[in-house]
Formats: C-alpha cells, structure tokens, sequence
C-alpha cells in the first residue's frame, strides 16, 4: 500500500528564517515522492520531484527535499523564506510508474510573518 | 503551449441539475485525471483514464461520469448534483515520454452545488 503523510497542518514562520514542511512515506516498493505548491486560488505547480537519481533534491525557487529511506521521510526545506512563499504544499507520493495514480498528503499552510 | 486548460472556471448549480466540466491538454499525455479538493482533505482521486478508450474508477467516484473523447479531451459529467458535490475540480495529465509519473495540472473549476 502506498500512503503519505505531512505531519503539520499548518506551519508559521518569519520573513527570512528557514523553512521545514515535514513528510512521511510509506510504501511497499521504491517510489516516486513529488513536492507541490498551491497558492491562493491558483492551481497546483510542481515544486520538485525524487525519482530515485539522487537522495537531494532540488527544486524551484530556492526549495529542495531530501528522501531519507531509514526514516521514510521527504522533508520539504528553504533556508530563508520569503513572503511570496506563503501557500499550502503538498507531499505526494506515486509508484515510480509511467501509470501515474498519485496519493496526496493533507497538505500544509505555510504563513509567513514580515 | 497552454497545458491544462479547464472550463468553466466557476460554475454555480442547484441541486439536481446536470452540468459537463471540460479538460484538454496539448501535451500529447496519455493518461489523464480527475480529482476533488476539499478543504483539510487534499486531492481524491475521481477517475481517471491511462490511455485513449480506457477509464477507470479512482477513490470518489460515486455520483461522476467520465468520457474520454480523445487523447486530448477528458471531461467529467455529474449527471445531478448534490449539495456535496460542492468543491474544486482539478484536471491533471501525465506522459509516457517524460518517464515519470509526474502530473501536471490545470487551473480548477470552483463549483458551488446549492
């Protein structure tokens, strides 16, 4: 079974500081983890993605995730987040196929304080 | 190249009614995919269609109908709806060629079911 699961539903920071959205994983199988960004109103775009090439990711706009077999995880960070960041992001995890059923997280709003 | 496009936009129904939503892509994507969002929920899978002549059902499918007319066009039909119906549509397509399940979406359709 695949499944994922962000671990905050809402995370604030400040303008400036780092930002850290978390993300657990399961899945019987090698799969495919993708970061998503929606802003207000807006539709989905895709932040970045792992497809097993390389454990560190790096994505748009200064994002990158990390996947972490031994804890399962691919945790979404930023060093210093800026205000046009504030969104809500979405873990998904899919099975590494050309098939793409996807399984979304809950999501996570981020609000950034000036 | 546009993408995903989607239409209408906003669409406010009473219940019983019927009503069309209509997805492209000018990809050249085979598979093809409907989801709802609701607040706190993610996307859910409605249905989907891997390839040109073949739809299947995803994890709400209850109360949709899909058609798809042809590798460009999928479109999804609720033939009376409910008050519960009410949320975003989001269509999203994926391409063999791009040897990943990465999906990409259009912009929603906000639909209001009173």
């Amino acid at each position: 079974a695949q499944s994922v699961t962000q671990l905050d539903s809402h995370v604030s920071v400040s303008e400036g500081t780092p930002v850290l959205l978390r993300c657990n994983y399961s899945s019987s199988y090698s799969p495919s983890l993708f970061w998503y960004v929606q802003h207000p109103n807006k539709g989905l775009q895709l932040l970045l993605k792992y497809t097993s090439a390389a454990t560190l990711v790096k994505g748009i706009n200064g994002f990158e995730a990390e996947f972490k077999k031994s804890e399962t995880s691919f945790h979404l960070t930023k060093p210093s987040a800026h205000m046009s960041d504030a969104a809500e992001y979405f873990c998904v995890g899919g099975r590494g196929s050309t098939l793409g059923r996807l399984y979304f997280g809950r999501g996570t709003q981020l609000t950034v304080w000036p | 190249n546009a993408g995903v496009t989607q239409t209408p936009k906003f669409q406010v129904l009473k219940t019983g009614q019927s009503m069309t939503l209509q997805c492209a892509q000018d990809m050249n994507h085979n598979s093809m995919y409907w989801y709802r969002q609701d607040p706190g929920m993610g996307l859910r899978l409605i249905y989907y269609s891997a390839s040109e002549g073949t739809t299947d059902k995803g994890e709400v499918p209850n109360g949709y109908n899909v058609s798809r007319l042809n590798k460009r066009e999928f479109s999804l039909r609720l033939e009376s709806a409910a008050p519960s119906q009410t949320s975003v549509y989001f269509c999203a397509s994926s391409g063999w060629r791009e040897r990943t399940d990465t999906q990409y979406f259009g912009p929603g359709t906000r639909l209001t079911v009173l």
